[in-house]
């Protein structure tokens, strides 16, 4: 099993409304990684969770919210979001840098509306 | 400063002819580096990893080159096909502190047309 689930794929949200992305993988990775992504611009690190615990925050505003409660799970908490945080937000895995390469396994990507 | 840089901004060119997209790197200390597919809307897809000591490695019709001493590294894909229309970034992996640290290309748009 070489996937990283993302879910849902797409929802539409409100500044004032509170939900959740989740993130899956069962690769055995103990590092996983959140992602935001702008139309036609690469990929900007938010999060880094290594074995579990929030390693890097890339001065992430904090109505954005990670968690991590197990090994193959990562959540990202949203919360009274901006229009401007409408965004294809990306999960990742990889393998420790003891472990391998760090290749990084993406998910399809949850798109984010906020009206 | 870590820094990718990848050349053309974007490419059109016609189904089963060929093209080169660049990748230039400043980055230190270099694990490797990879080139990802990202078809729009979709998560990126690794197409092939270098290392420090590898020049060349092909993955079906595409094929990546690596000159460290000059930190460059080049995509070509042979006899386009429409499926290959996609953004291509290049990523340059730094292994740091015990963690990856990954840094991003802006890009090059790939689109073939009929």
């Amino acid at each position: 099993d070489t996937e990283v689930t993302q879910t849902p794929k797409h929802l539409v949200m409100g500044m004032t409304n509170k939900k959740s992305l989740k993130c899956e993988q069962h690769m055995g990775h103990r590092a996983m990684y959140w992602y935001k992504q702008k139309a036609k611009k690469p990929p900007e690190l938010m999060f880094v969770y290594s074995y579990e615990k929030l390693s890097i925050n890339e001065s992430v505003p904090s109505r954005f919210s990670p968690e991590c409660p197990n090994s193959s799970l990562l959540n990202l908490h949203l919360h009274a979001l901006q229009p401007e945080d409408s965004a294809l937000y990306l999960c990742a895995s990889s393998l420790v840098p003891t472990s391998g390469t760090g290749e990084l396994f993406f998910g399809e990507g949850s798109r984010l509306t906020v009206l | 400063k870590n820094q990718v840089e990848q050349s053309p901004q974007s490419l059109i060119i016609l189904e089963r002819k060929n093209c080169t997209l660049q990748c230039n790197y400043t980055v230190s200390p270099f694990s490797n580096l990879r080139w990802y597919k990202q078809d729009t809307g979709r998560g990126p897809v690794s197409l092939t990893i270098m290392t420090f000591s590898e020049n060349t490695k092909s993955n079906g019709r595409y094929t990546a080159t690596l000159d460290a001493d000059t930190k460059q590294s080049s995509l070509h894909i042979t006899a386009s096909q429409l499926s290959d229309s996609a953004s291509y970034i290049c990523v340059v992996t730094v292994q740091t502190s015990g963690t990856y640290k990954y840094i991003f290309g802006t890009g090059t748009r790939l689109k073939v047309l009929a």
